[in-house]
C-alpha cells in the first residue's frame, strides 16, 4: 500500500538551478495536487490536476511548472529555484476533486 | 472566495484533558468539511470527514466533529487527549461539485504530560 509516492525526500539547491520533483500514486485517483508548506502560512496549493489531461493554477503558481504525465503520475518543476521557494512540498492525490486527499510524505527543498 | 479560519494557532492541554479545536468555513451552500492531522516530518492524514446527514462525524483515533451550520463551523473534539495527539490539525472545506478543498492555517497541539 504505497499510497502516493514523493521523490526526494530532501534535496539541496543553489539558486538559478532547476529541479523536478516526482510524484506518483496507486489509487487510481483522478485528481492531483502540488502544496508548499511554510512556517504559519499552512498549506498553499500550487498547481493541481482535476483529471487526466488538465492542469490549473492554484494559489502561489509563480516559478513552478507541472505535468501531468498519466493518471499516476504528477511532476513539479522548478525552472530557475530561487531562495523563496525554500519549503516543504507534499503532493497529494484523491478520487475527485472535492473528496477527501491523501498525502505523500513531503519534499524539503533548500535552495541556498 | 471559499476561506477556512482556525482561530487558534496553538493550543496546549494536558494528556487525559479534553480537547475542541475550533474551525469556520464560509460558504453558501453546505460545504464538504475535512479534518487531518500531520505529524512531524509527514504528510497529512484524514481524520474524519463530513458530506451530508448526521451532524455529528466519527473519525479514528477517538476524534469525532460537528457540524453546526447555523455557527458555519466544524469542531473538531476529543474527550481524552494523549501525548502521541500532538501534532499540527488542519480545517478544510470544499463545495460539492468540482471544487477543490480550502485548507485553514492549521492548529498546533501541544500536549502536556
Amino acid at each position: 500500500n504505497a499510497g502516493v509516492t514523493q521523490t526526494p525526500k530532501f534535496q539541496v539547491l543553489k539558486t538559478g538551478q532547476s529541479m523536478t520533483l516526482q510524484c506518483a500514486q496507486d489509487m487510481n485517483h483522478n485528481s492531483m495536487y502540488w502544496y508548499r508548506q511554510d512556517p504559519g502560512m499552512g498549506l498553499r496549493l500550487i498547481y493541481y490536476s482535476a483529471s487526466e489531461g488538465t492542469t490549473d493554477k492554484g494559489e502561489v503558481p509563480n516559478g513552478y511548472n507541472v505535468s501531468r504525465l498519466n493518471k499516476r503520475e504528477f511532476s513539479l518543476r522548478l525552472e530557475s529555484a530561487a531562495p523563496s521557494q525554500t519549503s516543504v512540498y507534499f503532493c497529494a492525490s484523491s478520487v475527485l476533486s472535492d473528496q477527501p486527499q491523501h498525502f505523500g510524505d513531503g519534499t524539503r527543498l533548500s535552495i541556498l | 472566495a471559499q476561506s477556512v479560519t482556525q482561530p487558534d494557532i496553538h493550543i496546549t492541554v494536558s494528556e487525559g484533558a479534553s480537547l475542541e479545536l475550533r474551525c469556520n468555513y464560509s460558504y453558501g451552500a453546505t460545504p464538504y468539511l475535512f479534518w487531518y492531522v500531520q505529524s512531524p516530518g509527514q504528510g497529512l492524514q484524514l481524520l474524519l470527514k463530513y458530506f451530508s446527514g448526521d451532524t455529528l462525524v466519527q473519525g479514528i483515533k477517538g476524534f469525532e466533529a460537528e457540524f453546526k451550520r447555523s455557527q458555519s463551523s466544524f469542531n473538531l473534539r476529543k474527550p481524552s487527549v494523549h501525548w502521541s495527539d500532538a501534532a499540527e490539525y488542519f480545517c478544510a472545506s470544499s463545495s460539492g461539485g468540482s471544487y477543490i478543498p480550502t485548507f485553514g492555517r492549521g492548529t498546533s497541539l501541544i500536549v502536556h504530560p
